[in-house]
């Protein structure tokens, strides 16, 4: 059974940098690419960053480019995501998903709240 | 970046009824076009992907559809549990990029 776990959400004060982990498991993690959605309160989706199953290529979305870094460990079937210069609409639940462009599998997704 | 509209973003049914919803999009993605339905506290569930193809487990009441850049989920009969908000995504280039939602609720 595919699983995808987040973990490493929480409260963190604007300017203050986070990083999120994905753990998967039930499929071979290395032959996939991998993305990161969130979701602001009340608000729709937003998708935010993707890595190619090797790590060797990454996108990021407009809002989030140039503080947050996408990442993995095949060794570890883990994913990260890496937010810095954190911004109160950085608010939002954070999911993971198998595939650069989301599909079947998601995780449960981790709240995220930038707030002084 | 390429844009999605979508529309409605609000659209009350009654149960039985056929609605559709609609994204169109700001550029060429042939068909990577992809869609979720999401209930309130879950994740996004995958519906349509390829514009046309229905997901495993879908039910048959689900379609989708192309017209040009004009891309369509329609319901065909209208059940409670269809009751939840619907994306559109566009995955032919990255970014990607979601429609805005459509929240389908009880008339």
């Amino acid at each position: 059974e595919v699983q995808l776990v987040e973990s490493g959400g929480g409260l963190v004060q604007p300017g203050r940098s986070l990083k999120l982990s994905c753990a998967a498991s039930g499929f071979t993690f290395s032959d996939y690419n991998m993305a990161w959605v969130r979701q602001a309160p009340t608000k729709g989706l937003e998708w935010v960053a993707s890595i190619s199953y090797g790590g060797s290529n990454t996108h990021y979305g407009d809002s989030v480019k140039g503080r947050f870094t996408i990442s993995r460990d095949n060794a570890k079937s883990t994913l990260y995501l890496q937010m810095d210069s954190l911004r109160s609409e950085d608010t939002a639940t954070y999911y993971c998903a198998r595939g650069g462009a989301p599909g079947n599998y998601w995780g449960q997704g981790v709240m995220v709240t930038v707030s002084s | 970046d390429i844009q999605m509209t979508q529309s409605p973003s609000s659209l009350p049914a009654s149960l039985g009824d056929r609605v559709t919803i609609t994204c169109r999009a700001s550029q060429d993605i042939g068909n990577y076009l992809r869609w979720f339905q999401q209930k309130p506290g879950k994740s996004p569930r995958l519906m349509i992907y390829g514009a046309t193809n229905l997901a495993a487990g879908v039910p048959s009441r689900f379609s989708g559809s192309r017209s040009g850049s004009d891309y369509s989920l329609t319901i065909s009969s209208l059940e409670s549990e269809d009751m939840a908000d619907y994306y559109c995504l566009q995955s032919k280039e990255s970014p990607n990029t979601f429609g805005a939602g459509t929240k389908l609720e009880l008339k």
